[in-house]
């Protein structure tokens, strides 16, 4: 088990351009995270998935923003015609339906939108 | 919705000294209490949590407080090491009633602690 993996760990794109970040949360962790962090400020909640299921989203997460797990295991964020204010860290998480702890995040993608 | 406020936002200490993170929150529904520690480019931890049915929680030299009345939590550092220095954050939440899952957390702004050898 090597924790939850995120790629890219870094992602420079130009304003106007479509990016997609990939999460894959710890085996059979069912319950998945999003969430931004921008400098000096803590995680913002974006949205959550059980299973394939999308259970909330927040209202961060504009109509440009897509996120899926369509089998259950992997989720993509897609964020379309990106603007300088994406630019974050984005967070994801993972969390075992009945364990006795908490979630357990990854490293992060950092987004620069130039 | 829920909205947590952390203090103080930097805190230095001298190693061996104690160290005290301060949070309050808003949504009394919130039963769920963890800390996080985030060094530099990576993501939180989660380094102790604390569940509404429990006033204290002690984990060597990390403890945990929670007043439901007053709406506030704190994070009690002691003995501390240069190996603390990092930005440690709170948040409160919803862990459903069977204790099964886990929903959104809701995150303070961050207190990032120095300890100098």
């Amino acid at each position: 088990d090597t924790g939850v993996s995120q790629d890219p760990r870094h992602k420079i794109t130009k304003r106007g351009q479509n990016v997609t970040f990939r999460c894959d949360p710890i085996s059979e962790h069912n319950r998945l995270y999003w969430y931004r962090q921008t400098l000096g400020q803590g995680p913002e909640f974006l949205t959550y998935f059980q299973n394939e299921a999308q259970l909330e989203k927040s209202r961060l997460l504009s109509d440009r923003f897509s996120a899926e797990r369509p089998k259950g295991s992997f989720s993509t964020l897609e964020i379309q015609r990106t603007e300088q204010g994406d630019s974050a860290m984005y967070l994801c998480a993972s969390s075992l339906f009945r364990a006795n702890y908490g979630y357990t995040f990854g490293s992060g993608t950092r987004l620069t939108v130039v | 919705g829920e909205n947590v406020e952390q203090h103080p936002s930097t805190l230095s200490v001298q190693e061996g000294d104690s160290a005290v993170i301060k949070c309050t929150y808003s949504d009394s529904a919130s039963n769920y209490f963890p800390w996080y520690k985030q060094e530099l480019g990576k993501g939180p931890q989660l380094i102790i949590d604390i569940r509404s049915n429990v006033g204290e929680k002690k984990d060597q030299r990390i403890a945990v407080t929670l007043n439901k009345t007053a709406k506030h939590f704190s994070l009690h550092i002691t003995e501390t090491q240069p190996e603390d220095s990092a930005v440690y954050f709170c948040a409160a939440g919803v862990r459903n009633a069977g204790g099964t899952s886990y929903g959104k957390l809701t995150f303070g702004q961050g207190t990032i602690l120095t300890v100098h050898p």
